[in-house]
C-alpha cells in the first residue's frame, strides 16, 4: 500500500528555533501534499495544501511566513516552522494522494514539536 | 462550505458487539468516501474506501454508503478493545474533507 514517510517523529528544542519536517511518498507519486496540526484531543486542522514545484496554498489563520512548506519533487515536501515558539508545539501530521481522481489520503507518522 | 458530520461521541459499545459509526454529507455530488482511525497520539490511519451504493466488507468492517440520503457508515463487528480509537470520516471532493471524529469505547 501507499506509504508516507514522515521524519522527526520528536522534536524537542528552545523558543526561537527553526525546526523542518520532511515528509516523503516512498512509493507513489504526490502531486499534491498536505500538512495538518493537531492539538490534544482536538480534531484535524489542515494547514495547508502543497503542490509539486508551486506555492503552498494556506488555510485562513495560518501564518505562511510562520509555516514554510516547499514541495521541491513529486515525493517530498518539507515544513519549516521558523523561530517556534511553545505556542507552537503540538502534533504535525503530513498526508499525501496517489494520482488518481478518487484516491484517498496516506498519512505520515506525524512529529510532535514541544518547544521549550 | 461542505461539511462532513460525525457524532463526537463518546460511544461506548460491549466487547463482541456491533460498533456503529455514522457520517452525513452536505455535497450531493461526492463520489469517494473513507473511513479513517486514528489512535491516541497516533496519525490517521486507512481503514476503508467505499466509492458505489451499498454495503463494503472487509474482515470485521463494513462501510455502507447510501448517496441518496447522503449517508456513509461503518459497522465494526465482534467489537474488540484494540477498536477503541477515533473514527474519522472523510469524503473526498476536490480535496478530501474530514468530519471531526466519533470516539468510540470499547468495553471489556
Amino acid at each position: 500500500g501507499a506509504v508516507v514517510s514522515q521524519h522527526p517523529s520528536r522534536v524537542i528544542c528552545k523558543s526561537g528555533t527553526s525546526v523542518k519536517i520532511e515528509c516523503r511518498s516512498l512509493d507513489f507519486q504526490a502531486t499534491t501534499m498536505f500538512w495538518y496540526r493537531q492539538f490534544p484531543k482536538q480534531s484535524l486542522m489542515l494547514m495547508a495544501t502543497s503542490n509539486e514545484g508551486s506555492k503552498a496554498t494556506y488555510e485562513q489563520g495560518v501564518e505562511k511566513d510562520k509555516f514554510l512548506i516547499n514541495h521541491a519533487s513529486l515525493t517530498l515536501s518539507t515544513l519549516t516552522v521558523t523561530s517556534a515558539h511553545p505556542e507552537d508545539s503540538s502534533f504535525y501530521i503530513c498526508s499525501a494522494r496517489d494520482f488518481g481522481s478518487n484516491q484517498p489520503q496516506h498519512f505520515g507518522d506525524g512529529t510532535r514539536l514541544s518547544i521549550l | 462550505q461542505k461539511e462532513v458530520e460525525q457524532n463526537s461521541g463518546p460511544l461506548s459499545v460491549p466487547e463482541g458487539a456491533i460498533a456503529s459509526l455514522n457520517c452525513t454529507y452536505s455535497d450531493r455530488g461526492s463520489q469517494s468516501f473513507f473511513w479513517y482511525r486514528q489512535y491516541s497520539g497516533k496519525s490517521p490511519e486507512l481503514i476503508m474506501s467505499i466509492y458505489s451504493n451499498g454495503d463494503k466488507e472487509d474482515g470485521r468492517f463494513t462501510a455502507q454508503l447510501n448517496k441518496a440520503s447522503q449517508y456513509v457508515s461503518l459497522l465494526i463487528r465482534d467489537s474488540q478493545p484494540s477498536d477503541s480509537a477515533t473514527y474519522l470520516c472523510a469524503v473526498l471532493d476536490d480535496k478530501i474533507i474530514f468530519g471531526k471524529g466519533t470516539r468510540l469505547h470499547i468495553l471489556p
